[in-house]
């Protein structure tokens, strides 16, 4: 499992309110990735991290913050949890270097 | 930017038959070309890859193909088993030039086997 840990794994919200989404990670890898999965889109990336304090938008990063201050930590942040935002979250790494992604158990979010 | 089109949506096969699930792509630039299979409730999870330089690649039951010059990839699955239903995801991925791995992937399968 590429010892990735998400957190929570299932969460229910209001509207307008924020949300973070906590990936852990115990093998020190550098790069991590935040996707959301939607029927009939796939898996498409959020926001990615290149390092500790060094991240990047993905293709669908409007409404989402990302941080990580420690390399096992990366969190994703809904300021203003709207009801588009309804997904599956998944976190993922990949070894430097190497062209393979291993992913997180996701979290099922909910905004109501 | 890079185009994943995976087909069909859904497959439904007999335990024992075969299965194929197949996806193009637009970047001939693309060089790396993996397979997910997620099963209820979980992350998707890796479980054949294929890279440009190689035509195609078994894994015990599971083998997949890649024809570069028509930008086409298949994922084989043979004597099926009814652990095999999950939903199966084709992925392609430009060279990795030591910076982050930009990944594409399919809207996925949806495979089930009937026992």
């Amino acid at each position: 499992d590429a010892g990735i840990t998400q957190s929570p794994r299932h969460k229910v919200t209001e509207t307008g309110t924020p949300v973070t989404l906590r990936c852990h990670q115990t093998e020190n890898h550098r790069y991590m990735y935040w996707y959301r999965q939607d029927p009939g889109h796939g898996l498409r990336l959020i926001h990615y991290s290149y390092g500790v304090k060094d991240t990047d938008k993905g293709e669908v990063s409007d409404g989402y913050s990302v941080s990580r201050s420690k390399t096992e930590d990366f969190l994703l942040t809904l300021e203003s949890a709207t009801s588009s935002q309804t997904s599956v979250y998944f976190c993922a790494i990949n070894p430097a270097g190497s062209n393979e992604q291993y992913f997180g158990p996701g979290t099922r979010l909910t905004v109501t | 930017g890079e185009n994943v089109e995976q087909h069909p949506s859904t497959l439904s096969v007999q335990e024992g038959d075969s299965a194929v699930i197949k996806c193009t792509y637009s970047d001939s630039a693309s060089n790396y070309f993996p397979w997910y299979k997620q099963e209820l409730g979980k992350g998707p999870q890796l479980i054949i890859d294929i890279r440009s330089n190689v035509g195609e690649k078994k894994d015990q039951r599971i083998a997949v193909t890649l024809n570069k010059t028509a930008k086409h990839f298949s994922l084989h699955i043979t004597e099926t088993q009814p652990e095999d239903s999950a939903v199966y995801f084709c992925a392609a991925t430009p060279p990795n030039s030591g910076g982050y791995q930009k990944v594409t992937f399919g809207t996925g399968t949806k495979l089930q086997v009937i026992p």
